[in-house]
């Protein structure tokens, strides 16, 4: 079985530049996610979906930061204009049941790399 | 709102026994999660506890109390290999369901 795929695995970019991240759920997963994770820090969600449906989005800097699910399957989450601080590894992660099942064993992505200089 | 504590760091010697305590306060508690993390790697599970009592998963063993809000992990036989980052994360029911994780504590194992 396949795992999560996320692209690309670095970027540089300037601060004020916007940056796409993308990520491909394992087949079947009704939920996906974006965290963000600052160096020595646990992940910290940016936003869940549900399908094609946004379930938590209550700690995306949303004045700066987007994302969307399309057709329920990829992802894509946007920084624009990047900021020094939004320098972390953005991790994708999926689940089978998510918003709507009591038990979410998560499978991550290996993560981008962002430095925002 | 929801919280967790646990240790930023531990250390242990190779073929030891490492315990790593969670505490968490959340309003809507409902399971524990362990979750490892390699150095430049992705979280990958490793175990989830919903009831009171101890989970054994090969060398790795999981706790709650959830009267306490409490639980751990236990590495027996402890591996070079296993140093790496261990995040709890609590399930939380707040309107649908929801995970926290924890700010991890890293663990070294020396030689």
């Amino acid at each position: 079985e396949a795992g999560v795929a996320q692209s690309p695995r670095y970027k540089i970019i300037e601060k004020r530049q916007s940056v796409a991240f993308w990520c491909n759920p394992i087949s079947g997963h009704a939920t996906l996610y974006w965290y963000q994770q600052i160096l020595g820090q646990g992940p910290k969600l940016l936003i869940q979906f549900q399908n094609n449906g946004v379930v938590d989005d209550s700690q995306l800097p949303k004045d700066r930061f987007s994302a969307e699910r399309l057709k329920g399957v990829d992802s894509t989450l946007k920084i624009q204009p990047a900021k020094l601080e939004d320098s972390a590894v953005y991790l994708c992660a999926s689940s089978l049941q998510g918003f709507s099942g009591p038990t979410d064993t998560q499978y991550f992505g290996p993560g981008t790399r962002l430095t925002v200089l | 709102g929801q919280s967790l504590e646990q240790p930023s760091e531990v250390t242990a010697v190779e073929g030891a026994i490492v315990q790593i305590n969670c505490t968490y306060q959340t309003s809507g508690f409902y399971g524990l999660s362990w979750y490892q993390q390699h150095d430049g790697g992705a979280p990958t599970f490793l175990s989830y506890n919903a009831l009171d009592g101890l989970e054994e998963t090969g060398r790795f063993s999981s706790f709650l109390s959830r009267s306490d809000s409490y639980g751990y992990l236990l590495l027996q036989e402890l591996q070079m290999k296993d140093s790496a980052s261990y995040f709890c994360a609590v399930r939380d029911r707040d309107g649908g369901f929801k995970t926290i994780f924890g700010a991890g504590t890293r663990l070294f194992v020396k030689a």
